[in-house]
């Protein structure tokens, strides 16, 4: 079974950046396919982006381009989500999922608030 | 990229009742698509994927249907603990998404 543990909140102020870990049990990170997502307070589900074991690269929502960066060290099976520029907006709790072979989010993280104020 | 419309956005209903929660597609998926619940404060949790099927351990008062672009998760008879936030994902194209959300409430 995997299990997904993620690093704490976090509160940023506008303009700073913030990065987000998700440690990896049960498997090793190279067994899996790991994304982001997040949720505004009283918002919706919206994919910040993932590995695309087909192409074997990071796909970036259209929405973060530029802003976001994924990786992952499988040395300690950990995965990183960085986003920059930080505004109000994304003001969020942020989870990390893994894919199945059938692409569905099967495992998560248990999210990590993130808090962007002056 | 591809857009995922549910509807409603909220629901109201009773223990017992049936409810039935429609997502539409802006092109085909064929069946790439999931559906989730999530309770307050916590992550969400996948109850069907590809249209149809079950994850393990889901009730079988869940059901999924659909293909293309019209899709639908079906509870055949409301319980409390049914009463939540359902999401619909769409897995076709590698830019996932998900419908907006539709609450289900007492």
């Amino acid at each position: 079974q995997v299990q997904l543990v993620q690093s704490g909140a976090e509160v940023k102020t506008p303009g700073a950046s913030v990065e987000v870990s998700c440690k990896v049990s049960g498997y090793t990170l190279t067994q899996l396919s790991m994304h982001w997502v997040r949720q505004a307070p009283g918002k919706g589900l919206e994919w910040m982006g993932g590995f695309d074991p087909e192409v074997g690269e990071t796909i970036y929502a259209q929405n973060f381009q530029g802003r976001v960066t994924m990786t992952v060290d499988t040395s300690t099976d950990t995965a990183f989500m960085e986003l920059s520029s930080l505004r109000s907006e994304d003001t969020a709790v942020y989870y990390c999922a893994t894919t199945s072979s059938l692409y569905y989010f099967n495992f998560w993280g248990q999210g990590t608030l993130v808090t962007v104020s002056s | 990229d591809i857009q995922m419309t549910q509807s409603p956005s909220s629901l109201s209903a009773s223990v017992g009742d049936r409810v039935t929660i429609t997502c539409r597609a802006s092109q085909s998926i064929s069946t790439f698509l999931n559906w989730y619940q999530q309770k307050p404060g916590k992550a969400p949790k996948l109850l069907i994927y590809a249209a149809s099927t079950f994850q393990s351990g889901v009730p079988s008062r869940f059901s999924g249907s659909g293909s293309g672009t019209d899709f639908a998760l079906t509870i055949s008879s409301l319980q409390p603990e049914d009463f939540a936030t359902y999401y619909c994902q769409q897995s076709y194209s590698n830019t996932y998404s998900f419908g907006q959300g539709t609450k289900l409430e007492i």
